[in-house]
């Protein structure tokens, strides 16, 4: 019954390969993110979609595209991988609160996925 | 813009003593805040929210947080610290369209 789960936990790719890391969550959220999270355990985030629609797109290069095809799902798509992908990606699910009213709803955060490119 | 700053990047203390992780906020309006633990190589856990209903907030495993507007601060701490409690402590703030703005974290260290 894991809230936001994200697969795989590990991932060991070569420079210039394509990957994927997949992203579910069964809390009926509506919006759903992928943070980054850097050697120095820095977080930053670099996607958020709500109800299947792209909101936050922070400066990440092109080579990175989320696919949502439905709310509960959230992939993210790298190409010709590069060594300074390598990172801890977080994928995470909230909902929004009320509009005109302060939204203090927290993220759930899935168990991140460590992407090592050599 | 909103951001947080958290003023210590590695606290140490023994096994039953209290614990206080510093956290400064800066927001144009009144802000939402957090604090999430995360433990070594595992994903990040909601320890406790800012709702505006109280100034002092009450966390899980009997962490307490306590928003000063005045210095616009949000310092973590719990009365009696334990071994399990090691890990990685990151102040948030919620920015617009709902994301989270981390703070640069701090590594907790418990002796025994």
């Amino acid at each position: 019954d894991t809230a936001v789960s994200q697969t795989p936990k590990y991932l060991v790719t070569q420079m210039g390969n394509d990957k994927s890391i997949k992203c579910e969550q069964n809390l009926g959220h509506d919006t759903m993110y992928w943070y980054k999270q850097d050697s120095k355990k820095f977080l930053k985030i670099m996607f958020s979609y709500n109800n299947k629609e792209l909101i936050i797109n922070e400066t990440v290069p092109n080579r990175f595209s989320p696919k949502s095809p439905d709310k509960a799902h959230l992939n993210l798509h790298i190409n010709s991988l590069e060594l300074g992908d390598s990172a801890v990606y977080f994928c995470a699910s909230s909902q929004p609160g009320l509009q005109g009213r302060r939204d203090n709803s927290p993220l759930h955060f899935g168990n991140g996925t460590r992407l090592t490119v050599t | 813009a909103q951001s947080v700053t958290q003023l210590d990047s590695h606290v140490s203390v023994s096994e039953g003593t209290p614990v206080l992780l510093r956290c400064n906020y800066s927001s144009s309006y009144s802000p939402s805040l957090f604090w999430y633990v995360q433990h070594p190589n595992k994903g990040l856990q909601l320890l406790l929210k800012y709702t505006s209903a109280a100034t002092l907030v009450k966390g899980i495993n009997g962490f307490e947080a306590e928003f000063k507007k005045s210095e616009t601060s949000f310092h973590l701490t719990k009365p009696s610290a334990h071994m399990s409690d090691a890990a990685e402590y990151f102040c948030v703030v919620k920015g617009q369209g709902g994301k989270l703005i981390f703070g640069q974290g701090t590594e907790l260290s418990v002796k025994p």
